[in-house]
């Protein structure tokens, strides 16, 4: 495990961009595939997408599009963009490590403690 | 709407044993690992169990997963209070659009 921190902006307003920033300490950045995943209030998670240190990418298809999520390996450092956000994209969101192969991702064993994220209109 | 379906809540007195369940399909964990992860109040999710039956360090062996077919159940013996929790079962699916897939999750009362 590694310590896994979230930060950005815990406002936005509705329509425009949700950018947040997950800094990875203490090991490096390379051959796991790095999530983000969001918890509405109440309710369960859900798993936004994942970067593998390659800058390979997958995205949860319910997002339409929306999310973009890139690395910084000289930075230790992984984002989320979710563009064009509403209130139902009010949430926790969590940064994450994955553990998987061949793309497919198998369990996460690193979370962040979460940053929560208002959308207001 | 999550695709892995977990009972909304089970509860048991202290010392006794819960059981979870995570309903899937041929796509999900028919097919790949599961994975389940704790939530205490307030917290981020914490891993639990990993392809299937797996505990990570520090894991009390009081947890347990199995998998048979599209369904996957978390075991719970000796209850604590401290066990009160959401608990998730996770997974990938290899439908047209993959992707990771969390189920419903669990609540746990220590009654």
């Amino acid at each position: 495990q590694v310590p896994l921190q979230e930060s950005g902006p815990g406002l936005v307003k509705a329509s425009e961009t949700l950018s947040l920033t997950c800094t990875v300490s203490g090991g490096s950045i390379s051959t796991f595939y790095w999530s983000w995943i969001r918890q509405p209030p109440g309710k369960g998670l859900e798993w936004i997408g994942y970067i593998y240190y390659s800058g390979s990418t997958k995205y949860n298809p319910s997002l339409k599009s929306r999310a973009t999520i890139s690395i910084d390996t000289s930075k230790n450092q992984f984002s989320l963009k979710l563009s064009s956000v509403t209130a139902a994209d009010t949430a926790v969101y969590y940064c994450a490590r994955g553990i998987g192969s061949y793309y497919v991702l198998y369990y996460f064993d690193s979370w962040g403690q979460g940053t929560p994220v208002t959308v207001s209109s | 709407q999550s695709v892995l379906t977990q009972p909304p809540s089970v509860s048991a007195a202290p010392g006794q044993k819960v059981t979870i369940s995570c309903s899937g399909s041929s796509s999900n964990i028919g097919n790949n690992y599961v994975s389940w992860y704790q939530q205490l109040p307030g917290t981020a999710p914490k891993l639990l169990i990993y392809d299937n039956n797996k505990r990570p360090s520090g894991i009390p062996d009081r947890f347990s997963g199995s998998k048979s077919g599209s369904s996957a159940t978390l075991g719970i013996t000796g209850l604590q209070t401290g066990d009160e929790a959401d608990y998730y079962c996770g997974t990938w699916d290899s439908s047209l659009s993959a992707h990771f897939v969390f189920g419903t999750g669990t609540k746990v009362a220590v009654l």
